[in-house]
């Protein structure tokens, strides 16, 4: 596609479930992100991908959160034993390695009840 | 301190007239700054990126950069009430990682 694709865009678990969440770059983009979003927030640096590798994941907030690209295109998100406080938009992006110029997807809200 | 402060605003301006942000920053190292918009329930949008000092206009949009006081600001000229917006100010060290500040929130008045 012509942008970044986020899947779902909306999610609503209960505490203590596990949940993934989907982000298709755009095609030969070779860095991929994750951030994480609060009301009233700017976005918070969760993991950075170059190719299959995480080449940083200094902002995964605790090891129930952990990220995958194996093929080095769709990347996801995994969660477990999902807490209240884990509730925030989930913004994936990617850009031309090094550029700094981000190109986002609409995000996956998760909401945990 | 943050690594990027903007003031949170709500900033509200009459149409057609300028709307002035502000964004400082904490790393010295700091090689590279952007603006990016975000509309209620959406995602942020690239809309100015600046390397050097001075200023680069785009439109009715003009970023300033001055690496000495650590300081960018966006110019919005002629704002409209499409405007409407929170802005968001990026930095990168000169690695792959942007650092986000909080954002301030500008309305645009008809």
């Amino acid at each position: 596609g012509a942008g970044v694709s986020q899947t779902p865009s909306n999610k609503v678990t209960e505490k203590g479930k596990y949940v993934e969440l989907r982000c298709d770059p755009i095609s030969g983009h070779t860095a991929l992100y994750w951030y994480r979003q609060s009301l009233g927030q700017g976005p918070e640096f969760l993991i950075y991908f170059q190719g299959t590798g995480a080449a940083d994941d200094s902002g995964l907030p605790n090891d129930r959160f952990f990220a995958v690209r194996p093929e080095g295109s769709v990347s996801t998100l995994k969660i477990q034993r999902t807490e209240r406080g884990d509730s925030a938009m989930y913004l994936c992006a990617s850009s031309q390695m090094g550029s700094g110029e981000l190109f986002f997807g609409e995000g996956s809200r998760l909401t945990v009840l | 301190q943050k690594e990027v402060e903007q003031n949170s605003g709500p900033l509200s301006v009459p149409e057609g007239a300028i709307a002035s942000l502000n964004c400082t920053y904490s790393d010295r190292v700091s090689q590279s700054f952007f603006w990016y918009r975000q509309y209620s329930g959406k995602s942020p949008e690239l809309i100015m990126s600046i390397y050097s000092n001075g200023d680069k206009e785009d439109g009715r949009f003009t970023a300033q950069l001055n690496k000495a006081s650590q300081y960018v600001s966006l110019l919005i000229r002629d704002s409209q009430p499409s405007d409407s917006a929170t802005y968001l100010c990026a930095v990168n060290r000169g690695d792959y990682k942007l650092s986000f500040g909080a954002g301030t929130t500008v309305t645009v008045r008809a």
